[in-house]
């Protein structure tokens, strides 16, 4: 079975850390996703990455950075957290190249700014 | 960029009973996905399903893509298929995947 490890599954930070938030797929995955779910907003699309050192901005990009140095990880930078940064976050990965490739999710962090 | 729309925005079943979920979409797609997010928060994919019709027990899936449509039909619901039901697309190759704002479903005995 294909496993997404989010390395925290709550987190609470004060405004204007950083914070890391860290993903690992086990499957070898070119795609890898960050999302975040908000009540009444549903997941909306942070950044992705489909090869090592590749990223591209999703629909909310602000605030945030990513790193993808390894195909197996993907990690979300908050570079000074702020209160509006609270929610949680949803890492996933695909191999959408592939015919019949379902995207696969972590368990997610749900992060707290205070 | 595209809209995804789902409907209807929230269900209330009794047990046994089904139901069909239905998502449109404004412009062509790679692919689209459907997923299930229990009330722990896990999101779990149920079907992959850009042309089509497949079936999973008594989950089943179609997918219209000249018309831009696909639905989800779930058949003698159960109290475990609470929860948010959400579709999918991928707009073309290596590119974002996008998220309708879900159908939350409550399966009540």
């Amino acid at each position: 079975d294909v496993k997404v490890t989010q390395s925290s599954r709550y987190l609470v930070k004060r405004t204007g850390e950083k914070v890391f938030l860290e993903c690992v797929q086990d499957m070898d995955h070119e795609n890898m996703f960050w999302y975040r779910q908000d009540p009444g907003l549903g997941l909306r699309l942070i950044y992705f990455s489909y090869d090592v050192k590749m990223k591209e901005k999703g629909d909310i990009p602000e605030g945030y950075s990513v790193s993808r140095e390894k195909k197996e990880r993907f990690s979300l930078i908050l570079e000074s957290a702020s209160t509006n940064q609270t929610s949680m976050y949803l890492c996933a990965s695909g191999e959408l190249s592939s015919y019949n490739s379902p995207l696969h999710f972590g368990n997610g962090t749900r992060l707290t700014v205070t | 960029g595209i809209q995804v729309e789902q409907s209807p925005p929230d269900l209330i079943l009794q047990e046994g009973a089904n139901s069909t979920l239905r998502c449109n979409f404004s412009d062509s797609v790679n692919n689209l996905q459907w997923f299930h997010q229990n009330p722990w928060g896990q999101l779990i994919n149920l079907f992959y399903i850009p042309s089509g019709t497949k079936q999973n027990g008594r989950l089943s899936a179609t997918t219209v893509a000249t018309e831009r449509y696909s639905l989800l039909y779930i058949s003698s619901s159960q109290t475990t298929d609470s929860g948010v039901y959400f579709c999918a697309v991928e707009l073309t190759s290596y590119d974002k995947v996008i998220f309708g704002p879900g159908t939350s479903l409550s399966v009540i005995p």
